[in-house]
């Protein structure tokens, strides 16, 4: 149980174009989503927290209007990175918040298996 | 300073060895350590949680926190080549998995 998935899992954009990233829980609900960044040989940034049905919230320095986050449904939710640069290139990294699993009541988060994004 | 600081290593260990892996942290308000695992180019993997001071084992890992020296351990005994990952600590002032702040992430390797 418990698995995030993320699409695609690389991909290659030119610079100026947008790119969407989605992440998906797969077997629970996830009312709450987090997107991170992370650096080669660096920790992952968390970037926004994205809650169903709500505006996500963005931490302090990351680009709202560059970093769209929609979060439609309880299993879903999109990054769009518009406008991208090279120096957006990165890991980008979901995961989902899982109260319970399976009847356990738990309060996790689970992480999908990233995406890495170049951008040419 | 950082919130959280990890040495990233590398650490090398033959086969077998027991590995100790640390975290500090300066905010005293952190309530809730985790552990994780992330293997290259893939998500992070949830090893060990825990809420309060003291030990957790779970098989071959141990997780141990500090908080009057603001200090967290994880202890890998008999270890494998397969251990071989980047471990990340993580923490949370909010109880529950809620805005994680982890720290850099320490590069091991365990040598057959």
């Amino acid at each position: 149980g418990a698995v995030v998935s993320q699409h695609p899992s690389w991909v290659i954009c030119k610079s100026g174009t947008s790119v969407k990233i989605e992440c998906r829980s797969l077997d629970f609900q996830a009312t709450t989503m987090f997107w991170y960044r992370q650096f080669p040989k660096q920790s992952l940034m968390l970037m926004a927290t994205s809650n169903e049905g709500s505006k996500a919230t963005y931490e302090q320095g990351v680009e709202k209007d560059k970093f769209l986050i929609n979060h439609a449904s309880l299993t879903l939710s999109t990054l769009t990175v518009t406008s991208a640069h090279p120096e957006d290139s990165s890991f980008y990294i979901c995961s989902a918040r899982a109260w319970a699993l399976a009847g356990v009541v738990l309060d996790e988060q689970y992480f999908g298996p990233g995406t890495r994004l170049t951008v040419t | 300073q950082k919130e959280v600081e990890q040495d990233p290593g590398p650490l090398s260990v033959p086969e077998g060895a027991i590995v100790s892996l640390n975290c500090t942290y300066s905010n005293s308000a952190f309530q809730y350590f985790m552990w994780y695992r992330q293997y290259s180019r893939k998500g992070p993997e949830l090893l060990m949680y825990t809420y309060s001071s003291g030990n957790k084992e779970d098989g071959r890992f141990t997780a141990q926190v500090d908080k009057s020296s603001k200090y967290i351990s994880l202890f890998i005994r008999d270890s494998q080549p397969s251990d071989s990952a980047t471990y990340l600590c993580a923490m949370s002032v909010i109880q529950g998995a809620q805005k994680l702040v982890f720290g850099q992430g320490t590069r091991l390797t365990i040598n057959p």
